[in-house]
């Protein structure tokens, strides 16, 4: 079946500085893929939605300049924390469209925690 | 717009004993339905989906869920739960013609007990 690598599991950085996380699809092509953050006992927030190519779609709400997201090729898409702060710290997942418009597969998600 | 609202934070349950999570939605067009499970620290996992055709739905694991249209409920159900189901699970919905992007209810957490 399809396979969503996200990578790191866990981060811990200091505040200020800036984190990358990478999210490839292993064995598919995906000109999709989104980013979600997840707060603690909470859902699944949307923050935007990646596009091979092209500039990524922010949801409302969402720091396009805090929230770098490049979709350069089509297994690979990175979120790009940038100047993080204790407030960032999060649970941020991907997904990737792999079969169809209502395939998706979700990446083992990235645990972000800034001291 | 559509959304999802998941009736119980939390539901905790004996081993062996039956389970039902409770999942209704609202959208003023088509829909698809979907439960996902999250284990601790991990990303979602799809555990069931209703696309079209039979509204009953089954999972290779012993979950099933049922969809109500007349309720707008998507409810899932397990006849005897094991420790090991002991997980986030989360209703999502997505609206058929349009991006098709699902939204999360805010998830049930399971917790069986021995």
């Amino acid at each position: 079946g399809a396979v969503v690598s996200q990578h790191p599991s866990r981060v811990i950085c200091k505040s200020g500085t800036s984190v990358k996380i990478e999210c490839r699809s292993l064995d598919f092509q995906a000109t999709t893929m989104f980013w979600y953050r997840q707060f603690p006992k909470q859902s699944l927030m949307l923050m935007a939605t990646s596009n091979e190519g092209s500039k990524a779609t922010y949801e409302q709400g969402v720091e396009k300049d805090k929230f770098l997201i490049n979709h350069a090729s089509l297994t690979l898409s990175t979120l790009t924390v940038t100047s993080a702060h204790p407030e960032d710290s999060s649970f941020y997942i991907c997904s990737a469209r792999d079969r169809g418009p209502i395939g998706y597969t979700f990446g083992s998600g990235t645990r972000l925690t800034v001291v | 717009a559509q959304s999802v609202t998941q009736l119980d934070s939390q539901v905790p349950v004996f081993e062996e004993a039956p389970v039902e999570l409770r999942c209704n939605y609202s959208s003023s067009v088509s829909v698809y339905l979907f439960w996902y499970v999250q284990y601790p620290n991990q990303g979602l996992q799809l555990l069931l989906k209703y696309l079209s055709g039979s509204t009953l739905v089954e999972s290779i694991n012993g979950f099933e869920a049922e969809f109500n249209k007349s309720q707008t409920s998507f409810h899932l159900r397990k006849p005897s739960v094991h420790i090991s189901d002991t997980a986030e699970y989360f209703c999502a919905v997505s609206e058929t013609g349009g991006s098709y992007i699902p939204t999360f209810g805010r998830g049930t957490s399971l917790i069986v007990h021995p």
